[in-house]
């Protein structure tokens, strides 16, 4: 069974440039959560997608969208880079009806902005 | 708004009992408080979960006072590979989101 995997693993991008980050959640869970974790900081809430709908959201600006399909697996698009953006993006996955706070985090993709 | 607040950092040595609370003052009526384990770039690690009073597991316990405004996550007998980072998570009171502790980084010396 596999857990949550995460695409890519690592990234470069520059100020102004565009990015897609990609979660797949773990079999039997249809609810994804997004978080970013800078260096030596925890985890952010960025937002959370159940039924191909943005639930809840945290305090991240709108450059930050993402979506979910019909698989429940996610993506995670940031526009208009900064170099504050650079960060471990974190996907985390849950199943509906269980605690909200029972998550299940993929590896991360690591962001660096230039 | 009140933040989830932990000890910065803890040191141990290999066996003895580790305790580490989190004030969690805001937390919402119905949710759970959960411990995570995170490892230098990996994503965090599911540890324990609990409402209310103890809950153990095979790796830790969890105590959770009546007023569930802090919680302490116990860890026996700890090893060298219990170096790590743990973050509480609980859900905020009004808004409902889920927000991590501030993490306590564990140092376990042999």
């Amino acid at each position: 069974d596999a857990g949550v995997t995460q695409s890519p693993t690592h990234l470069i991008k520059t100020r102004g440039q565009q990015v897609t980050l990609r979660c797949s959640p773990k079999s039997g869970h249809d609810t994804v959560s997004w978080y970013q974790q800078a260096l030596g900081q925890g985890p952010q809430f960025i937002f959370q997608y159940y039924e191909e709908e943005e639930r809840q959201r945290g305090n991240f600006p709108d450059r930050f969208s993402g979506h979910q399909f019909p698989n429940y697996s996610s993506e995670l698009n940031v526009n208009a880079l900064l170099l504050g953006d650079s960060a471990l993006y974190l996907c985390a996955s849950s199943a509906s009806g269980t605690p909200k706070e029972t998550q299940y985090f993929g590896p991360g993709t690591r962001l660096l902005v230039l | 708004l009140a933040k989830t607040t932990q000890p910065i950092s803890m040191d141990s040595y290999e066996g003895q009992e580790v305790n580490i609370t989190c004030s969690h003052n805001n937390i919402a009526t119905n949710d759970y408080i959960t411990w995570y384990q995170q490892f230098p770039s990996q994503g965090p690690r599911f540890i324990i979960q609990g409402y209310k009073t103890k809950v153990t597991n095979e790796v830790a316990s969890l105590f959770i006072p009546a007023d569930r405004k802090s919680s302490t996550l116990s860890l026996p007998r700890v090893s060298l590979s219990d170096t790590a980072v743990y973050y509480c998570l609980v859900g905020e009171r009004n808004t409902d989101k889920l927000i991590f502790g501030t993490g306590t980084r564990l140092q376990v010396f042999p």
